[in-house]
């Protein structure tokens, strides 16, 4: 069974660009979520996406945005990236959306912003 | 204001012995508690929980302590293993573990020295 696969691992991009970021669950599940990692400040939960609609939100800009198609697949766009953006994003995949052990997360995706 | 904290960012430990991981918190409704794993380069993985209406859970080499009145929880690891050196975050809930009500801690390293 295929795991959570995030695509691309590593980005660079310069402030003031926009990036697209994408998710692709594990076969089956409809719930897929967004976190960004920093240090010292864990996993922010950014927001959540099921059956095509944003179930759940976190406490982040505008600027942070996402969607999810009819295969589950999910993609974050963050706009007009500041240097704070710089982080590592991660995506969780679950049947139902609830964290605990049927949740997977992918290795990530590791954006820094010049 | 953190509601989760792992005050300590690093931890070291010999190969064999006890690993200790801390968590505290400040929020009293939070009712459920979990640690995950993170390796680098890979994305956290499910763990160990507990529910606030225990006090004490235990799976393999891993048991998780919770002090309700201190706004404390624990992590042991025995004997700890070179691969249990990771990044650990702790981990809690209130009214269900959907991604938006969990809030994580800023993770602590556990480096286990052969």
């Amino acid at each position: 069974k295929a795991g959570v696969t995030q695509t691309p691992r590593y980005l660079i991009k310069t402030r003031g660009q926009q990036v697209t970021l994408s998710c692709s669950p594990i076969s089956g599940h409809r719930s897929v979520s967004w976190y960004q990692q920093t240090p010292g400040q864990g996993l922010q939960f950014l927001f959540e996406y099921f059956s095509e609609t944003q179930r759940n939100k976190g406490n982040f800009p505008g600027r942070f945005s996402g969607r999810q198609f009819s295969n589950s697949r999910s993609e974050m766009n963050v706009s007009t990236l500041e240097l704070g953006d710089s982080a590592l994003y991660l995506c969780a995949s679950s049947f139902v959306g609830y964290l605990n052990t049927e949740a997977f997360f992918g290795q990530g995706t590791r954006l820094t912003v010049v | 204001d953190q509601q989760v904290k792992q005050n300590s960012p690093s931890l070291s430990v010999q190969e064999g012995r006890i690993s200790i991981l801390n968590c505290d918190y400040t929020n009293s409704m939070f009712d459920y508690f979990l640690w995950y794993k993170k390796y680098p380069a890979e994305g956290p993985t499910f763990l160990i929980s507990i529910s606030s209406i225990k006090d004490k859970n235990e799976d393999g080499r891993f048991t998780v302590f919770l002090n309700k009145s201190a706004k404390h929880l624990s992590l042991h690891i025995v004997p700890s293993q070179p691969g249990d050196s990771a990044v650990y975050f702790c981990a809690a809930s209130k009214g269900g573990t959907s991604y938006d009500k969990v809030i994580f801690g800023p993770g602590t390293s556990l480096s286990v020295i052969p």
